[in-house]
């Protein structure tokens, strides 16, 4: 029973497309993340949410933006997508207020993308 | 900030072997510490976590990881591997203080032989 929906699941389109992540949460947490996940590499946090109207970018710089305009959804966004965009994009939330809980993170199942 | 190293890229056991699945972790006060599981097209799955307490923790699925401070490791082990454990597994290390947002390494891949 995933409490996080992550859509389209794979998705594949032509360079230079504008192209829009969807990810979505009933769990009323505060945190989101997006990482992003090429095989055999570490997970890279790309941006995260502490709340609504709150982005941050991450650790991996990325030409994607995003936005949280309500708690429960927090989409990405590429404007130009390149074939160096491909890859897989994680979506996590976690509660958000201190201590251990608020850094265990709910992941979606992943939306894979291809560039051509 | 904080960093994990899984040495091993791919384990490979017998189904009915024990496993053990290393981590090392780098960070300058005690961390939270995870392990999590990844089904081919899925997302992450929580297997345990250590916050702190007893340094043998027991997660889901029959696994436990160990803490040791002394060595900044947190292994993941399992006495018995079903073949249904065959998955990507990852560590991950959050500050116990600040943003909380935890960093991942870059997994170990275990296969199980019948």
């Amino acid at each position: 029973e995933a409490d996080i929906y992550q859509t389209p699941r794979y998705l594949v389109i032509g360079t230079g497309k504008k192209i829009t992540l969807e990810c979505s949460q009933t769990m009323g947490h505060d945190k989101m993340y997006w990482y992003q996940q090429d095989p055999g590499m570490e997970l890279h946090l790309i941006h995260y949410s502490y709340g609504v109207n709150s982005t941050e970018k991450g650790d991996l710089s990325s030409e994607s933006t995003v936005s949280r305009i309500r708690t429960e959804h927090f989409p990405l966004t590429l404007e130009s997508a390149r074939p160096s965009h491909t890859s897989q994009y994680l979506c996590a939330s976690s509660r958000g207020q201190g201590g251990p809980g608020a850094n265990v993170l709910t992941f979606g199942a992943g939306s894979r993308l291809t560039v051509l | 900030a904080q960093s994990v190293t899984q040495p091993d890229i791919h384990i490979t056991v017998s189904e009915g072997a024990s496993l053990e699945l290393r981590c090392n972790y780098s960070y300058g006060a005690t961390p939270y510490l995870f392990w999590y599981v990844q089904s081919p097209g899925q997302g992450l799955q929580l297997l345990l976590k250590y916050f702190s307490g007893d340094t043998l923790v027991q997660g889901i699925k029959g696994f436990e990881a160990e803490f040791k401070r002394s060595q900044s490791s947190f292994n993941l082990r399992k006495p018995s591997v079903h073949w249904s454990d065959a998955a990507e597994y990852f560590c991950a290390v959050a500050p116990s203080g600040g943003s909380y947002i935890p960093t991942f390494g870059r997994g170990t891949s275990l296969i199980v032989h019948p």
